[in-house]
């Protein structure tokens, strides 16, 4: 079974800085695809940001980029110029390309603070 | 379009008791998951349904039902509920695609005391 970790419970970074975000996973599987998700207080889950495993370009969108390194099986997330709204609870999620349907296996995710 | 709703939204049940937490998607996905959620241990999948009719256990399925007659609804029956059923629950609909995006419900908070 594949395993999903994020060794940074807490993370905090200073408004307008950058911060980067840790997530490492286990699978034998070549074929996956990897996804970042924002839970802000509300509670509604927000995808961030996708990847697929057999691309090598990391993804981006607007500030949010990752590092996709799939020889060392880590998809660090990371927030450029971190704004106020981008505090929240963050999880990194697999799924497997090899089966049918949208099972995601979640890390155990990381608080982010935003300090002003 | 609503997109993922569920409800109830808050739930306290005694040991023992059993309810049914409600999921709808009306953006005619065909699959759907029930996910909850615990502190530290991020998302864990319970059951997920491929089709109308088509369901199949996840990671921690004991303690829960499913069934799926429509394709927008998808229903978790919690039989006798348990202190260590006390856990936000989540409910996700996807389509078929490259990705498979889940799109997310608001969530339901449930206490079981």
């Amino acid at each position: 079974a594949q395993t999903v970790t994020q060794s940074q419970p807490e993370m905090s970074v200073q408004e307008a800085e950058t911060v980067t975000l840790s997530c490492t996973y286990d699978t034998s599987e070549s074929d996956y695809y990897l996804f970042w998700y924002k839970q802000p207080p509300s509670r509604q889950m927000i995808l961030v940001i996708r990847q697929e495993a057999y691309k090598q370009q990391n993804a981006t969108e607007n500030r949010f980029s990752v590092n996709f390194q799939k020889a060392a099986k880590s998809f660090s997330l990371k927030i450029s110029d971190s704004q106020l709204g981008d505090a929240a609870m963050y999880f990194c999620a697999y799924r497997s390309g090899e089966t049918s349907g949208s099972r995601l296996t979640f890390g155990e995710g990381t608080q982010l603070t935003v300090n002003p | 379009n609503a997109g993922v709703t569920q409800t109830p939204k808050f739930q306290v049940l005694k040991t023992g008791q059993s309810m049914t937490l409600q999921c709808a998607q009306d953006m005619n996905h065909e699959y759907m998951s029930w996910y909850r959620q615990d502190p530290g241990m991020g998302l864990r999948l319970i059951h997920y349904s491929v089709g109308a009719g088509i369901t199949d256990q996840g990671e921690v399925p004991n303690g829960y039902n499913v069934s799926r007659s429509t394709t927008e609804d998808f229903p978790l029956r919690l039989l006798s509920a348990a202190p260590s059923q006390t856990s936000v629950y989540f409910c996700a609909s996807s389509y078929k695609g490259v990705f498979y995006e889940q799109y997310f419900g608001p969530g339901t908070r449930l206490t079981v005391t």
